[in-house]
Formats: structure tokens, C-alpha cells, sequence
């Protein structure tokens, strides 16, 4: 039982590429979630799925896309990667209304 | 902006002395929680606490929930070094699970 699974670990892009950062999760949760944390930061809430089939913006969408592919993988996809985008990301899934599992995060660094 | 604010930002202690921090949210919630963050690694989940509870332990951590003043209380006694982390709230805004801007603790030995 793995928990949540997310790929990479680390990443260096240059200014104006794109990649997508990986998560899945193998608890049949229906909620997942995409976080961005900055240097001496809290967890800033990007983008949500509350369900298969569904996904909503959370507090900082700008320059993000997102995919729920089915159950079990919710992917975020960074199409033109900017300087500021450089922050550590983290994966999330829950039962709502209960507790939080996290993957271990995505080190992104853009120059 | 974010759900919840905690202070104080950060805290510094020696080991064997308590710990507490506080978290004030916005909205009205089922719940609140507490995650643990070891320098920069995923957030752990510590206890959660239910609405129409007041406080609730475990192990060293003693959790308190204030509805009225929205605002809830983590005490982790006997602090020891290896608490040296972030903590953190949450609580949920509809769909969205939202998470305070945390506490950094030092426990020196």
C-alpha cells in the first residue's frame, strides 16, 4: 500500500517550458488535491478534484492546468513554466470531510 | 487568503518544556486538524477534532477547539528535539481543504 505517489522529486525547468507532475493514489479516495508551499510558507491550495470527473480552481490557478484522469491519478500540468513557479508541490488525497494523506512533494526549480 | 492564521510564526524551546501554538479560522467547520511537517517533507496528519468537541489528547498532544471565538490550541508536552518541525491547521471551506500558515518549532536538547 503505497499511499500517494508522486513523480518527479525534482525538476529543473527552463523559463518557458512545460511538464506535468504525477500523483496517484491507491486508497479509492474520490478527493485530491494540488498544493504549492514557498520557502517558510504555508500550503497554498491550486487546484481540486472532489471527485472523478471534476475539478475546480483553487487559491492560486494562474499558469496551471490539471487533469483527473480517473480515480486514482490527478496530474498538473505547467504549460509555459515561469520563475515564479519555482516552489516545492505537494499531492493530497481524502475521503472528504476526514483527514489528508500527502506524497512526498515535487522540488521545481525554474530558471 | 488563507483559512486559518496561526501564531506565534515561529517558537523556540528546550527540550522537556511545553509547546503550544494556536490557529484561528474563518469560516464555520465540521472539524479542524493538525499536521506535522518535517523540513520540507509531506504533511503528516496528527489528530483531528470534531466541531462539537472541546478538546481531545494524544499521547503528548492535547488539543483544544473554541467554536465561538474560532480558534483551537495544539499543547505538545515534554517537547523534545526530534518535534522540530512545522505545524500546521486545517479546515475545510466547502470542497476545499485549506491549511493555516503553520508554526515553526525549535526544541533545542
Amino acid at each position: 500500500n503505497a499511499g500517494v505517489t508522486q513523480t518527479p522529486k525534482f525538476q529543473v525547468l527552463k523559463t518557458g517550458q512545460s511538464m506535468t507532475l504525477q500523483c496517484a493514489q491507491d486508497m479509492n479516495h474520490n478527493s485530491m488535491y494540488w498544493y504549492r508551499q514557498d520557502p517558510g510558507m504555508g500550503l497554498r491550495l491550486i487546484y481540486y478534484s472532489a471527485s472523478e470527473g471534476t475539478t475546480d480552481k483553487g487559491e492560486v490557478p494562474n499558469g496551471y492546468n490539471v487533469s483527473r484522469l480517473n480515480k486514482r491519478e490527478f496530474s498538473l500540468r505547467l504549460e509555459s513554466a515561469a520563475p515564479s513557479q519555482t516552489s516545492v508541490y505537494f499531492c493530497a488525497s481524502v475521503i472528504y470531510g476526514q483527514r489528508a494523506f500527502f506524497g512526498q512533494g515535487t522540488r521545481l526549480t525554474v530558471v | 487568503s488563507q483559512q486559518g492564521e496561526e501564531d506565534p510564526q515561529a517558537l523556540s524551546i528546550q527540550e522537556g518544556e511545553n509547546a503550544t501554538m494556536n490557529c484561528s479560522y474563518k469560516t464555520s467547520i465540521n472539524n479542524l486538524q493538525w499536521y506535522r511537517q518535517n523540513s520540507g517533507r509531506g504533511l503528516v496528519h496528527l489528530i483531528l477534532i470534531r466541531s462539537n468537541e472541546r478538546e481531545k489528547h494524544s499521547g503528548r498532544l492535547r488539543v483544544t477547539l473554541d467554536t465561538s471565538k474560532k480558534s483551537s490550541s495544539l499543547l505538545i508536552t515534554a517537547s523534545r528535539a526530534a518535534d522540530t518541525a512545522s505545524y500546521f491547521c486545517a479546515t475545510y471551506d466547502t470542497d476545499k481543504l485549506i491549511f493555516g500558515t503553520g508554526t515553526r518549532l525549535q526544541v533545542f536538547p
